[in-house]
């Protein structure tokens, strides 16, 4: 099992271009999940999908948007970058089911943005 | 507003000490209280978790204390080594409403030999 895995590892945008930061799980699991981490900060969730077609806004959504059309795959689309959103990304997934065991999160590991 | 507020933002110990990091929460609503871990350039990763019914949890050096009352919990790390150096958050969700995770600022601990 590779886990969550994220493409790209770092990327370089210029203010107003776009891109689509990508998340793929191997585990079958049915929630996933998009966070940025600012320097020095906790982690605030963008957006979260709780199965394919399901998606619904998390704190920081603003500037970003996310579709969710198998369960494998969540990307996360930039549309007009600007320099607020330099930040580490990370996918989570997790099973989502309500039983002890569950609920762990596990993360993907990041995708460092830069927006200049 | 910050629903989960961490302290201290960082700590050194010596080898073999405590490292304690205590939290508190603002929702009565979150059902789920995760620890994860994380080193420079890696994501986070799960070390402990607790739900509210519990007053505490221990896996090996590491325990989680609770106390549901005053909204509040605490990772103690006994024995600290040298690779327990990283970034420590708390964290709390709903299990039931997507467990979105609500993280705390994050504690940098470093133990020194």
């Amino acid at each position: 099992n590779a886990g969550v895995t994220q493409t790209p590892k770092f990327r370089i945008l210029k203010i107003g271009q776009s891109m689509t930061l990508q998340c793929t799980q191997d585990m079958n699991h049915n929630y996933m999940y998009w966070y940025r981490q600012d320097p020095g900060m906790g982690l605030k969730l963008i957006y979260y999908s709780v199965g394919a077609g399901i998606t619904d806004k998390g704190e920081v959504p603003n500037g970003y948007n996310v579709s969710r059309s198998t369960t494998e795959d969540f990307p996360l689309r930039l549309e007009l970058a600007a320099p607020s959103q330099t930040s580490v990304y990370f996918c989570a997934s997790s099973w989502g089911l309500a039983g002890a065991g569950y609920n762990e999160q596990f993360f993907g590991p990041g995708t460092r943005l830069t927006v200049l | 507003q910050q629903q989960v507020k961490q302290s201290p933002q960082s700590l050194i110990v010596q080898k073999g000490g405590i490292s304690i990091i205590n939290c508190a929460y603002e929702n009565t609503a979150f059902d789920y209280f995760p620890w994860y871990q994380q080193f420079p350039g890696k994501g986070p990763a799960l070390l402990i978790a607790i739900r509210p019914d519990v007053s505490e949890k221990k896996e090996g050096r590491f325990t989680i204390s609770f106390n549901k009352s005053a909204k509040q919990f605490s990772l103690h790390i006994m024995d600290s080594q040298p690779g327990d150096s990283a970034t420590y958050f708390c964290a709390a969700s709903i299990r039931a409403a997507g467990n979105k995770l609500t993280f705390g600022g994050g504690t940098r601990v470093l133990v020194k030999p």
